[in-house]
């Protein structure tokens, strides 16, 4: 049982170029989420997922896209990557009830 | 004004010291109070949940929720090294039909032996 799982778990790219994270989880959780993690100011949600089929905008959704691609996957797509989308990104997923569990998270850096 | 401030620390104790980490918000309908810890490089994993005021107590833990002055504490008894790590307090509300959880900057703890 892996848990959450997240890939790539670190990236370099120059602005303007476009990427996709993705994430997977084993736990056969309903809900899943996209969060960034930037010095100062914790976790922000970008979008969720409650469950296969539905998407939803987080607070910080702008420059972003995602895909719900089955009740495992949720992926996080950058279609044209800015400096200021440098930060920590983690996936999450939720059984149900408030607790989340969380991928190991990947480092991007656009430069 | 952000809805949940957590002091960022750092925090350096010695080994076997008491802990006290805490968190003040201003949104009353949270309901739901998680503590998360998160080692370097690592994603945050959950320590600790509790739902409306009082204690919980986990081993060396206790997590308190005070609803009537918004505040949580996150006390860690006999403090050790394997404790050094970044805490982040993380608090629920029902908001446009999911639960919402927002969290905290995060505190940085170090214990050193």
């Amino acid at each position: 049982n892996a848990g959450v799982t997240q890939t790539p778990k670190f990236q370099v790219l120059k602005t303007g170029q476009s990427m996709t994270l993705q994430c997977a989880q084993d736990m056969n959780h309903n809900s899943m989420y996209w969060y960034r993690q930037d010095p100062g100011m914790g976790l922000r949600l970008i979008y969720y997922s409650a469950s296969e089929g539905t998407t939803d905008k987080g607070e910080v959704p702008n420059g972003y896209n995602v895909s719900r691609l089955n009740k495992r996957e949720f992926s996080l797509r950058l279609e044209s990557a800015a400096p200021s989308q440098t930060s920590v990104y983690f996936c999450a997923s939720n059984p149900g009830g408030e607790t989340q569990y969380f991928g190991p998270g990947t480092r991007l850096l656009v430069l | 004004q952000k809805e949940v401030e957590q002091d960022p620390g750092p925090l350096s104790v010695p080994e076997g010291a008491i802990v006290s980490l805490n968190c003040t918000y201003s949104n009353s309908a949270f309901q739901y109070f998680m503590w998360y810890r998160q080692y370097s490089r690592k994603g945050p994993e959950l320590l600790m949940y509790t739902y409306s005021s009082g204690n919980k107590e986990d081993g060396r833990f206790t997590a308190q929720v005070d609803k009537s002055s918004k505040y949580i504490s996150l006390f860690i008894r006999d403090s050790q090294p394997s404790d050094s790590a970044t805490y982040l307090c993380a608090m629920s509300a029902l908001s446009g039909g999911y639960n919402k959880l927002i969290f905290g900057a995060g505190t940085r703890l170090a214990v050193h032996p």
